[in-house]
């Protein structure tokens, strides 16, 4: 079975600090990890994703992601948090091998303080 | 494209009564999805289809769901008597398979809230 944890319910940085959102998973096989976000009454929106190579996937409005297969983590990164980055974010798996079963952690609520 | 447009935005209803949500899924995509979105719960998977036709429903809280997808462009996402416990954002999202790791692309959501 698949599953996605998000460790951290609330992550709080001050604006222009570096932001990490941590994702672990687990999956049988080789895995499709993703990142969305979802700002206020809004659906979720996709920022980034890892398919294969290298392991520091480069997304949109500046985020990043590193997978690291040894230790079943797909983090979210930031160098310089803006205030509008304060959302609600997603981290969610797909098994190669298992359909089209995405699987989505229970998020983590970005706080970007001025 | 529009995107994956669901309808009604905002609904509240009463208990016993029915519930119909709709989704237009992204012309071309072959894949259907409905999510469920609760504080309590986070974001779960009710049932997704693939060339209208319904792949895994194990999602699908109990009877009173029910969902359809009558043709590539429409579905519905249906609740028969509605209860309070049914209050979310219910989410319709769509994909293609393709090639390397498709991604979903999601509606705006309905609220529901059962009184």
């Amino acid at each position: 079975a698949q599953s996605v944890a998000q460790p951290e319910d609330q992550v709080n940085v001050a604006e222009g600090n570096p932001l990490t959102v941590k994702c672990t998973y687990s999956v049988s096989g080789n895995p499709y990890l993703f990142w969305y976000v979802q700002y206020p009454n809004r659906g979720l929106q996709f920022l980034l994703k890892y398919i294969t190579g290298d392991n520091l996937v480069k997304g949109s409005y500046g985020f990043e992601a590193e997978f690291n297969k040894s230790q079943t983590s797909f983090h979210l990164k930031k160098p310089s948090a803006l205030v509008s980055d304060s959302a609600l974010y997603f981290c969610a798996v797909r098994d190669r091998n298992y359909g089209q079963n995405f699987v989505f952690g229970p998020g983590t609520r970005l706080s970007v303080l001025p | 494209d529009a995107g994956v447009i669901q309808s009604p935005r905002h609904e509240v209803t009463e208990m016993g009564q029915e519930v119909t949500l709709r989704c237009k899924p992204i012309s071309g995509h072959d894949y259907l999805f409905w999510y469920r979105q609760t504080m309590m719960r986070g974001l779960e998977l009710l049932i997704y289809f693939n060339n209208n036709v319904p792949i895994d429903d194990s999602g699908m809280p109990e009877d009173r769901f029910s969902a359809k997808m009558p043709n590539a462009s429409f579905s519905t996402l249906k609740i028969q008597p509605s209860e309070p416990r049914d209050s979310a954002v219910y989410f319709c999202a769509s994909t293609t398979q393709g090639t390397g790791a498709n991604v979903l692309t999601f509606g705006a959501g309905s609220r529901l809230t059962v009184l």
